[in-house]
């Protein structure tokens, strides 16, 4: 079966910088997505990733390593309006989006 | 940039009614459709494709007597929850494909709460 896999939830400290991992085992390989949810609201879209490495935007960054299944993003500086969950989401053979159940991070003061 | 407008927002309806939930897409044509649905904590559930034109295709153990869709146009999708129920107190939320590669992201509607009493 298809499985993306992250941590349910994460504590940082503002300011600080976090990395939220996701491991996936998909048939097939079109794409990494993350995006960002806040409670109550849909998802923005954040980073995507097709080829192995790093992509940074700001103060957010997302790096994928193909032959590992894995990906992470990593928040930097982080505020306390980066409270919210981060969802991956993988294209898989077919071009569909299969989710993660998202992690939720905590910024505390 | 791409909008997807989704209405209501909130609905509280009473057992044994139905309710219909609107998406559109604003500034761009949506031959495709994507409903899902969110329980609390927990990661989007595709409940369905919907296809403008044809029959929406739905995922494997969604009703689509109960959940009906309707892609009248190229930039309306609608969902209706027939004869709902408290179990279907959910999170709705509609998204249609960005346009242009497979790096283009979906764009979500700012979803709907159901609240069935």
């Amino acid at each position: 079966g298809q499985n993306i896999d992250q941590p349910t939830e994460m504590t940082a400290t503002e300011g600080a910088i976090v990395q939220i991992n996701c491991t996936y085992q998909t048939s097939g390989f079109n794409g990494l997505f993350w995006y960002q949810q806040h409670a109550g609201e849909a998802p923005t879209f954040l980073s995507y990733n097709v080829l192995d490495g790093l992509e940074e935007k700001g103060r957010f960054s997302s790096f994928l390593s193909r032959s590992k299944g894995y990906s992470y993003l990593l928040l930097k500086e982080l505020q306390m309006k980066d409270s919210a969950s981060y969802l991956c989401a993988v294209k898989d053979s077919n071009y569909q989006l299969i989710w993660g159940a998202g992690t939720k991070l905590i910024i505390k003061p | 940039g791409a909008v997807v407008s989704q209405h209501p927002s909130r609905v509280i309806c009473k057992s044994g009614t139905s309710v219909k939930i609107e998406c559109r897409s604003l500034d761009f044509q949506a031959t495709t459709m994507f409903w899902y649905r969110q329980f609390p904590k927990k990661s989007l559930m595709l409940m369905a494709t919907s296809n403008e034109g044809s029959k929406a295709t739905y995922e494997q153990g969604v009703e689509k007597d109960k959940f009906l869709i309707n892609h009248a146009s190229l930039t309306l999708s609608t969902l209706t929850v027939t004869s709902a129920h408290p179990e279907d107190s959910s999170f709705y939320i509609c998204s249609a494909p960005g346009q242009g590669s497979d790096a283009s992201p979906l764009h979500f509607g700012n979803g709907t709460r159901l609240t069935v009493t």
